[in-house]
Parts: structure tokens; sequence; C-alpha cells
């Protein structure tokens, strides 16, 4: 039971240009939503969260927008630099303050050409 | 600040064997994580601690993994005996809360099954 599905398995963008990283989820208790970053040999970075009372929440480069009627959520990366070229993991908790796990998805592949 | 420390960083074993692995939390965290990341998919949680108790481990495959943190410090995870379905980057994270603070992942440890 996949309750956190990242579609698009990779993602090539020019350096640039605007990255959308697309994530859908199943489960109507996840409240807190957290999007991950993950270079090669090394472990999971955190990069942005929004929880379920907020729509949109932006860091820099990055804004995350969550659509809770779709149970859908992207990361927005503008402009795409090709240090960005990684895996990105959304992640999904059932609770902000309980001790919740939180539920991957599968992880997209960006690749950022100069 | 010192990050997520884990080893080994690479492990290979033949079937049936039994393999340990060992996680250091950043300091101050009382929460502690392994997650199991199998090739192509995200990171699964296996087991959680809030200082040196289990808070869920609903995920362990408990006939063949174990856990403790004694001290509510260090950790270790071992699995015995191993099956050549753990081949699997093993991942520690510790954060200073639950739900929604973040997690901070170590660089893992690589496991080959044989």
């Amino acid at each position: 039971d996949q309750q956190v599905k990242q579609n698009s398995p990779s993602l090539s963008v020019q350096e640039g240009r605007i990255s959308i990283l697309n994530c859908d989820y199943t489960n109507s208790m996840f409240d807190y939503f957290l999007w991950y970053k993950k270079y090669p040999a090394e472990g999971p970075t955190f990069l942005i969260s929004i929880s379920s009372i907020k729509d949109k929440n932006e860091d820099g480069r990055f804004t995350v927008f969550l659509n809770k009627s779709a149970k859908h959520l992207s990361l927005h990366i503008v402009p795409s630099q090709p240090g960005d070229s990684a895996v990105y993991f959304c992640a999904a908790s059932a609770g902000e303050t309980s001790g919740s796990r939180l539920t991957f998805g599968e992880g997209t592949q960006l690749t950022v050409n100069p | 600040e010192a990050g997520v420390a884990q080893s080994p960083r690479y492990k290979i074993i033949e079937k049936r064997q039994s393999v340990a692995f060992w996680c250091n939390p950043i300091s101050g965290h009382a929460t502690l994580y392994w997650y199991q990341q199998i090739l192509g998919q995200g990171p699964k949680l296996l087991i959680q601690f809030q200082n040196n108790g289990v808070v869920d481990d609903s995920q362990l495959p408990k006939d063949r993994f174990s856990a403790e943190r004694l001290k509510g410090v260090d950790s270790t995870l071992k699995i015995q005996p191993a099956k050549l379905e753990d081949s699997a980057v093993y991942l520690c994270a510790s954060s200073f809360g639950t739900g929604g603070f973040e997690q901070f992942f170590g660089p893992g440890t690589r496991l080959t099954v044989l």
C-alpha cells in the first residue's frame, strides 16, 4: 500500500529553468509534508516542509505547494542550478506534533544540465 | 555541530550470517530512527526510539531484526539471520522531538547479502 507516490522516477531540466517535482498521497490523515534531497553516498537532507493548514511555503529558490482536495503537492525550484541535481523524496506525516512516522515516496532523480 | 554517525559504511555478508550496524545521533536529540532503503524505493521506517524507549516498531521484521538504544544515546540494529532481500541501505536519523521536527540522516550503511 503505497500511501505516498512520486510517479516520475526522473526529470531533466536546463540550468536557469524551473524544476517541478510532483507527489501524490492517499492517506487523508497526513497533515505535514516534507521534501528531502539526497546526493549519492549521503543520507537525505531536509529541504522544505509544509503544514496542511497552508497551501504554499517558500524558502529562497524552493517553493512547496499543497492541494489538499487533490491530495497533491509539488516542489518548484526556480531557477534550477546544476548543484540541485539529486534524488528528491517527498514524505508525509499524520501528526505534526505527535510521534507519527514519516512515509516516503519512491524519489525523483532530478538532473539539471548546464 | 557533528552530524549523525554510522558504521560501517559498507558490509558484504552471505545469507544466514548475522550483521550489526551502529549509529550515534546528534547530541541532544531524543528521537532516533532506523530506516531501510531498498534500491529504487524511498526509506521505510523500521523502528523509532524516544530516548531509550521504543515508540514504533510496527514495520520491523522481529523474527530476524532487533534494535536497541541503551542509555538513550547510541543505537545498534542487528539482522540475524540475513536474507537476500535484506540487501539495502540502512539509514539512521535523529531529531530533537517527534512529528514535525526535522530528521537529520546519517550517511547510511550499504548492506549486500550474497
